[in-house]
C-alpha cells in the first residue's frame, strides 16, 4: 500500500524554524517527483514546493523563496521541508504528495501535519 | 487571490448534474494540463481528474473534466450526498514556474 506520513509540525514563534519530514512506503520513492502543499485553516490549497526525483529541479512558490528549503533522501525514502524565518501566514496543514507527472497529478497525499506560527 | 478562478460555491439536488468552472490564462490552463482534486470534510485531497479529462481508476464515471482555451470545467452527473466536498482545479504555470490552484468550490448537495 502506498503511504505518505508527515511529521514535525507544531507550535513555533514568529521568526523560528521547523523541519517537516515525510516518510514514504509502498513505492519506489527515487523515481518520483515530490511536493509540499499547504492549507491554512479554513482556506484553500496552496502549492509550496516541488523537487524532482534526482534533485535536478527544485521550485518554490514566491512567498517562501529564501526561507524554505525542500530536500529528499532517496536512501531513506524521505522528503523534507526546512522552514526558517516563519511567519504567522505560514500557519497551515502541510501535506506531502507524490507527483505522478513532473508538475502535477498529486496522488496520493499524506494526512498532513499542522504548523502553527504564533507568539 | 488565486491565479485560477473558481466559483466559491455550487449546489444541486440528488440526481442533478452540476458543473464547476475554472478560469485561468495562457500561461497556465492555456498551455498545460488541468487537474481536479476533491477534498472531503476533514480529509486530505484526492485526485479526481488528470490531464484535463482523464479519470484515475476508482473514480466513478459520473465525474468528467473538459478544457477549452484558458478555461476548464468539472461536471458531476447523478449527484449524490457523498459528493458534498470542496473541489479544486490546478495547473502548472509557465510564468510563475509553479503549480497554481483555484480557490476551491464548496459543493452542497441539497
Amino acid at each position: 500500500e502506498v503511504q505518505l506520513v508527515e511529521s514535525g509540525g507544531g507550535l513555533v514563534k514568529p521568526g523560528g524554524s521547523l523541519r517537516l519530514s515525510c516518510a514514504v512506503s509502498g513505492f519506489t520513492f527515487s523515481l518520483y517527483h515530490m511536493n509540499w502543499v499547504r492549507q491554512a485553516p479554513g482556506k484553500g490549497l496552496e502549492w509550496v514546493s516541488s523537487i524532482s526525483s534526482n534533485n535536478d529541479y527544485i521550485y518554490y512558490t514566491d512567498s517562501v523563496k529564501g526561507r524554505f528549503t525542500i530536500s529528499r533522501d532517496n536512501a531513506k525514502n524521505s522528503l523534507y521541508l526546512q522552514m526558517n524565518s516563519l511567519r504567522a501566514e505560514d500557519t497551515a496543514v502541510y501535506y506531502c504528495a507524490r507527483a505522478l507527472e513532473p508538475h502535477n497529478w498529486f496522488d496520493p497525499w499524506g494526512r498532513g501535519t499542522l504548523v502553527t506560527v504564533s507568539s | 487571490q488565486s491565479v485560477l478562478t473558481q466559483p466559491p460555491s455550487a449546489s444541486g439536488t440528488p440526481g442533478q448534474r452540476v458543473s464547476i468552472s475554472c478560469s485561468g490564462s495562457s500561461s497556465n490552463i492555456g498551455s498545460n494540463f488541468v487537474y481536479w482534486y476533491q477534498q472531503l470534510p476533514g480529509t486530505a485531497p484526492k485526485v479526481l481528474i488528470y490531464r484535463n479529462n482523464q479519470r484515475p481508476s476508482g473514480v466513478p464515471d459520473r465525474f468528467s473534466g473538459s478544457k477549452s482555451g484558458t478555461s476548464a470545467s468539472l461536471a458531476i452527473s447523478g449527484l449524490r450526498s457523498e459528493d458534498e466536498a470542496d473541489y479544486y482545479c490546478a495547473a502548472w504555470d509557465d510564468s510563475l514556474r509553479g503549480v497554481v490552484f483555484g480557490g476551491g468550490t464548496k459543493l452542497t448537495v441539497l
